[in-house]
């Protein structure tokens, strides 16, 4: 089944304990993105990345590092996280990328982080 | 289920009438437009695109209009499922924004059997 996998699911962490959040995708898409959706704020786009080795700010990426080694994988790592990094965290795949018609984001479920 | 926000637009509707959610833009430069689909617990479900080429396009009980002169864009809903219950979200890219996507806030629609 074509799918975006995010772990884990919940994250319960506190101030400064470094964290990754893993995501792998198995449809041999280019473009992986993850975003934050707060409450009132919508989602936001932290980290992109148009295919391995390239990576790109989004519009909040302060706090967050992302790696693509892989073509499948695309971590997002909070080195020292904070209570404002407390969020829904979504990672998302698609072909070509964003701008491309027919090319159309598959995201993942979630990840429920909470830092206290 | 997660909660994708407070204090989102919600449009409530009878099952098997038609549902029409709206989304404003403020960026002359978007070119390209997507409507998504959020159940609870999950992460948005692509629905539809459009093109700033086009005013109006179709899918499976799915229509998305276009109308640039005013940025305003509509996602209608016909015959409306419980299913349909979701939040929608309206996204837009600018044609010089390389591959950033930019989410409108939401509306929940609500389906009363």
């Amino acid at each position: 089944e074509a799918q975006v996998t995010q772990n884990p699911r919940y994250l319960i962490t506190v101030t400064g304990k470094k964290l990754t959040v893993t995501c792998s995708q198995n449809m041999n898409h280019e473009y992986m993105s993850w975003y934050r959706q707060d409450p009132g704020l919508g989602l936001r786009q932290i980290y992109y990345s148009m295919n391995v080795e390239v990576t790109d700010k989004g519009d909040v990426p302060e706090g967050y590092k992302v790696s693509r080694k892989e073509k499948r994988n695309f971590p997002l790592i909070l080195e020292s996280p904070s209570p404002n990094q407390t969020s829904l965290y979504f990672c998302a795949s698609s072909r070509r990328g964003v701008s491309s018609y027919n090319s159309p984001l598959h995201f993942g479920n979630g990840t429920r982080l909470t830092v206290t | 289920g997660e909660s994708v926000g407070l204090h989102l637009p919600t449009l409530s509707v009878q099952e098997g009438d038609n549902s029409i959610i709206n989304c404003a833009y403020s960026n002359s430069a978007s070119d390209y437009f997507i409507w998504y689909k959020q159940e609870s617990g999950k992460g948005p479900q692509f629905i539809i695109d459009i093109r700033s080429n086009m005013d109006k396009r179709q899918g499976q009980r799915v229509t998305v209009l276009l109308n640039k002169t005013v940025k305003h864009l509509s996602l209608q809903i016909a015959a409306t499922q419980p299913g349909d219950s979701a939040v929608y979200f309206c996204a837009e890219t600018p044609n010089n924004a390389g591959n950033m996507l930019t989410f409108g806030g939401g509306t929940r629609l609500m389906v009363k059997p």
